[in-house]
């Protein structure tokens, strides 16, 4: 079973610009999430998708961020404008039994240095 | 709302050690916990999920236990290896969500 593939990898940006990250979840599974990880502390949810319709984005930062999943499978993360504060680890998970806590797998996740 | 807080923050022990790896939660009423491992530049691995009516979880070296009313989990490893070097992340779900809210974690470090 391929993992959640998450691009690019690193992105570096200056402050005030754009970025976009994208997340293909594994193949059947509803539930789509991005966390944001900064450094040393856990995963932070931004948003939790089911299919195509948005569950929680109550930590969405809705001025600058955005997210979309398009068909209910991938899923891109937006940024704009880029503040210093959002230089973090964005991970994008999903899940086929979201009710029950398990069967979550995480991407790799996205580095994002702001500068 | 719920706060999710691991000590220690960081540990290095020599390889063979057993040790123990702390969380602690502040609202009681949660779904289940689990932990999770990540290693550098990778995202988490699920290592055990213990269910609110259980007391523990084992997994081969792994051994979780929950004390749903005091607020804390421990995670119990045997015979530390080498390969053990990650940061462990504790993870509880409440009664009301289908989130977790992870704990900061703990970054472990086993010396050959």
């Amino acid at each position: 079973e391929a993992g959640v593939a998450q691009s690019p990898r690193y992105k570096i940006i200056e402050k005030r610009q754009s970025v976009a990250f994208w997340c293909n979840p594994i193949s059947g599974h509803a539930t789509l999430y991005w966390y944001q990880q900064i450094l040393g502390q856990g995963p932070k949810l931004l948003i939790q998708f089911q299919n195509n319709g948005v569950v929680d984005d109550s930590q969405l930062p809705k001025d600058r961020f955005s997210a979309e999943r398009l068909k209910g499978v991938d899923s891109t993360l937006k940024i704009q404008p880029a503040k210093l504060e959002d230089s973090a680890v964005y991970l994008c998970a999903s899940s086929s039994l979201p009710q029950t806590g398990t069967g979550y797998t995480f991407g790799s996740g996205t580095r994002l240095t702001v500068v | 709302k719920q706060e999710v807080t691991q000590i220690p923050a960081a540990l290095s022990v020599p390889e063979g050690e057993n040790l123990v790896l702390n969380c602690s939660f502040t609202d009681s009423a949660i779904y289940n916990l689990q932990w999770f491992r990540q290693d550098p530049g990778k995202g988490l691995t699920s290592l055990l999920l213990i269910q609110s009516s259980q007391r523990e979880q084992t997994s081969g070296r792994l051994n979780a236990s929950l004390d749903k009313s005091s607020g804390r989990s421990t995670l119990y490893i045997a015979a530390s290896q080498p390969g053990d070097s990650a940061t462990y992340l504790c993870a509880v779900r409440d009664n009301y969500g289908q989130n977790f809210v992870f704990g900061p974690g703990t970054r472990l470090s086993v010396l050959p």
